[in-house]
């Protein structure tokens, strides 16, 4: 079982680029997430999808935008990257709502130049 | 505001010296406490969840255990694969997906 997959797991942009980071997940999960890790910061919620067809934003949502594109794949846009966007991203499902835990993925490190 | 504190931010330990960490919150009605393991360069992984006060649960070498204001991972006789960072979440309401979650203790166990 492959859990949850993000691609790329590294990448480095200059300020003002756009990307999109992947995610997807086998689980057949209903609820999906990004975080970001900062240094003695801990994990800070993004945005979420509880449902297929749903996204709500989180903690620190300004700067992404987020696609559910369908059960499986919850993607993650910078549309114009900032130096404060340097950091681990990390995508995560739960079968429910965060009754059971959260799967992670391995994570994409991202700097900003 | 809702915070979680987790101590000490880093924690060296010797292969069979058992000790604690600590997971401090200041969240109003509280409906979930989760701990999680962190290995360098991956995901957290979900190690268990604790609902009420007074409350416990054990896997393997942990044992976690939850009061109104904070919660322990006791780690015993720890083993050098036991070495990761060690996270701890909250959870406000059963409706609410989202997690709060604490900046982590690094433990190391040394052979």
């Amino acid at each position: 079982n492959a859990g949850v997959t993000q691609t790329p797991k590294f990448q480095v942009l200059k300020t003002g680029q756009s990307m999109t980071l992947q995610c997807a997940q086998d689980m057949n999960h209903n609820s999906m997430y990004w975080y970001r890790q900062d240094p003695g910061m801990g994990l800070r919620l993004i945005y979420y999808s509880a449902s297929e067809g749903t996204t709500d934003k989180g903690e620190v949502p300004n700067g992404y935008n987020v696609s559910r594109l369908n059960k499986r794949e919850f993607s993650l846009r910078l549309e114009s990257a900032a130096p404060s966007q340097t950091s681990v991203y990390f995508c995560a499902s739960s079968e429910g709502g965060g009754n059971y835990g959260y799967t992670f993925g391995s994570g994409t490190r991202l700097t900003v130049v | 505001e809702d915070q979680v504190t987790q101590s000490p931010e880093a924690l060296r330990l010797q292969e069979g010296e058992s000790s604690s960490l600590n997971c401090s919150y200041t969240v109003s009605g509280l409906r979930g406490l989760f701990w999680y393991r962190q290995d360098p360069g991956k995901g957290p992984e979900f190690l268990l969840t604790l609902y009420s006060a007074g409350e416990e649960k054990e896997k393997e070498r942990l044992k976690a255990t939850l009061t109104k204001k904070e919660s322990f991972l006791h780690i015993t006789a720890p083993k050098p694969e036991d070495s990761a960072t060690y996270l701890c979440a909250v959870r406000k309401t059963f409706h609410d997906y989202k997690l709060s979650f604490g900046a982590g203790t690094t433990v190391t166990v040394r052979a």
